[in-house]
């Protein structure tokens, strides 16, 4: 059965520094990996989706790597912002039909 | 809001009463997922449904809970008898295809409370 890890479970940084979010699933046999955003009391924001094919996503100042066979994926933050505070979700399909999620990192930007 | 619809945002119930919670997907998307976040947990799949059709319910509890996605009309799942335990956000997702190509898109889920 497929589980995601991500770790840190929190995290504290203070504005303008570079971070890294870090994801592992256990079951390398993924479709795709996407990372999204939760804000408190909010849905989720797709932020990047990797397919299985690719290594890595860029969007704006957010960056994500998948290497599949060791069962990791890496989010990274450039100069980060207070706005960038939220929980960061990552999410696995093995199949067509649902996501697997971790249990997320809760990032605060400190100004 | 061209985005995902679900409604109520916030639902308070008593033990043994019955939540309906609603979901209507993105203009143009007939795939549906349900997901629960319990209190410091992460989403967990519950169903997939496309129109009138229930196509992956293998994280749906066994009891009292149901879903339907009607030819017209949102989504629907429904909590019958409804129990502490089931207190969580249930977020609803839709996608415009079947395939893992296809990004899911989320509403902002229903805050479900049971006293």
């Amino acid at each position: 059965k497929q589980e995601v890890t991500q770790i840190p479970a929190a995290l504290s940084v203070p504005e303008g520094e570079n971070l890294v979010l870090n994801c592992s699933f256990t079951d390398s046999a993924i479709y795709n990996l996407q990372w999204f955003r939760q804000d408190p009391g909010k849905g989720l924001t797709s932020l990047l989706l990797i397919q299985s094919s690719q290594r890595e996503q860029t969007s704006g100042r957010l960056n994500a790597s998948l290497d599949k066979s060791s069962g990791r994926s890496t989010l990274y933050i450039a100069a980060s912002q207070p706005g960038d505070s939220a929980t960061y979700l990552c999410a696995v399909a093995t199949g067509a039909n649902n996501l697997f999620f971790g249990t997320g990192t809760r990032l605060t930007v400190i100004p | 809001n061209a985005g995902v619809m679900q409604n109520p945002r916030h639902l308070v119930r008593r033990r043994g009463q019955e939540a309906r919670l609603r979901c209507s997907p993105m203009k143009g998307h007939s795939h549906v997922y349900w997901y629960r976040q319990l209190p410091e947990e992460g989403l967990k799949f519950m169903v997939y449904l496309q129109k009138e059709n229930i196509i992956d319910e293998s994280g749906m509890p066994k009891e009292r809970f149901s879903a339907e996605f009607p030819k017209e009309g949102p989504s629907i799942l429904r909590i019958q008898q409804v129990v502490r335990g089931d207190s969580a956000a249930y977020f609803c997702a839709s996608s415009i295809a079947r395939g893992a190509e296809q990004p899911q898109h989320f509403g902002d889920g229903t805050r479900l409370s049971i006293l």
